[in-house]
C-alpha cells in the first residue's frame, strides 16, 4: 500500500496570504488528522476528520480549517497567514478498525510565511 | 484532557548498549492504546511499537519493547543493542478509539559511535 502523501512539500508564502495544504491517506483509511510541529512548541493537533466529518479539534484560531472529500482526502486552509503559521505541517490517516488504531504519517509540509 | 508527560527532553547512548526512555499519561479510562513514534531528522514520522492498555504482555517489536505499568500509567520504550540510525526524536503518544491522539512533548536520543 501507498503511505500518506502530501503536497506540496515546501511552500513560503507572505504574511496575510491563505494558503491550502492537501493530504492523500492510505487507502481504506477514513481518519485523517492534522498536526502543527514548530521546536518550540512541539506536535500540537489541529483537528481530525472522519468520514467527512470534523470528529475532533484542537485549540486553534478559526483561520486554520480543514475539510475531507468523499475519497478521504483532505485539505487544511490557513487565511491571513502571520509570521508564526511558519511550521512542519504533518498529516496522518488511520483506518480506525483496530486493533491498535495507530496513525501513520505524511512526509509533512513546510510552511515559511515570510 | 489527557496528558502525555515525557521527562527526559534528551537522552545518549552508546552504540550497542541498551536505553529506556520514559513516558507517563494521566487518563481515567481504563480502554485506551499506546504508542512509540520515531521521528529521525529526514522528519518522517514512523510507528516504533504500540500497545494495547487490555494486553497485559509487553509489546516487543525486534530491539524495541516496552514496559507497561498500567496502574503507574507508565509507558517506557527500551531499546536494545542501539545503532546508529535509532537516533530521532521520540514521541510517545495515547488515544482512545475515536478520540485524538495525545503526544508528550519527545525525548531526543542521542548515539555514540
Amino acid at each position: 500500500k501507498a503511505g500518506v502523501t502530501q503536497t506540496p512539500r515546501y511552500l513560503i508564502k507572505t504574511r496575510g496570504q491563505q494558503v491550502t495544504l492537501s493530504c492523500s491517506p492510505i487507502s481504506g483509511h477514513r481518519s485523517v488528522s492534522w498536526y502543527q510541529q514548530t521546536p518550540g512548541q512541539g506536535l500540537q493537533f489541529l483537528f481530525e476528520y472522519f468520514s467527512e466529518t470534523q470528529r475532533n479539534k484542537g485549540n486553534f484560531p478559526g483561520r486554520f480549517s480543514g475539510r475531507q472529500f468523499s475519497n478521504s482526502r483532505s485539505e487544511m486552509n490557513v487565511s491571513t497567514l502571520e509570521l508564526g503559521d511558519s511550521a512542519l505541517y504533518l498529516c496522518a490517516s488511520s483506518s480506525d478498525r483496530g486493533p491498535s488504531y495507530e496513525q501513520y504519517f505524511g512526509p509533512g509540509t513546510r510552511l515559511t510565511v515570510t | 484532557a489527557q496528558t502525555v508527560t515525557q521527562s527526559q527532553p534528551e537522552m545518549s547512548v552508546q552504540e550497542a548498549e541498551t536505553v529506556t526512555l520514559s513516558c507517563t499519561y494521566d487518563t481515567s479510562e481504563s480502554d485506551y492504546y499506546l504508542f512509540w513514534y520515531k521521528q529521525p531528522p529526514s522528519r518522517q514520522m514512523i510507528l516504533v511499537i504500540r500497545q494495547e492498555a487490555y494486553k497485559q504482555q509487553n509489546a516487543t517489536e525486534n530491539r524495541f519493547s516496552v514496559n507497561f505499568q498500567k496502574a503507574a500509567k507508565s509507558f517506557s520504550l527500551k531499546i536494545s543493542d542501539s545503532q546508529l540510525g535509532d537516533a530521532a526524536m521520540y514521541f510517545c503518544a495515547y488515544r482512545r478509539k475515536g478520540n485524538q491522539f495525545y503526544f508528550g512533548t519527545g525525548t531526543s536520543l542521542t548515539v555514540i559511535p
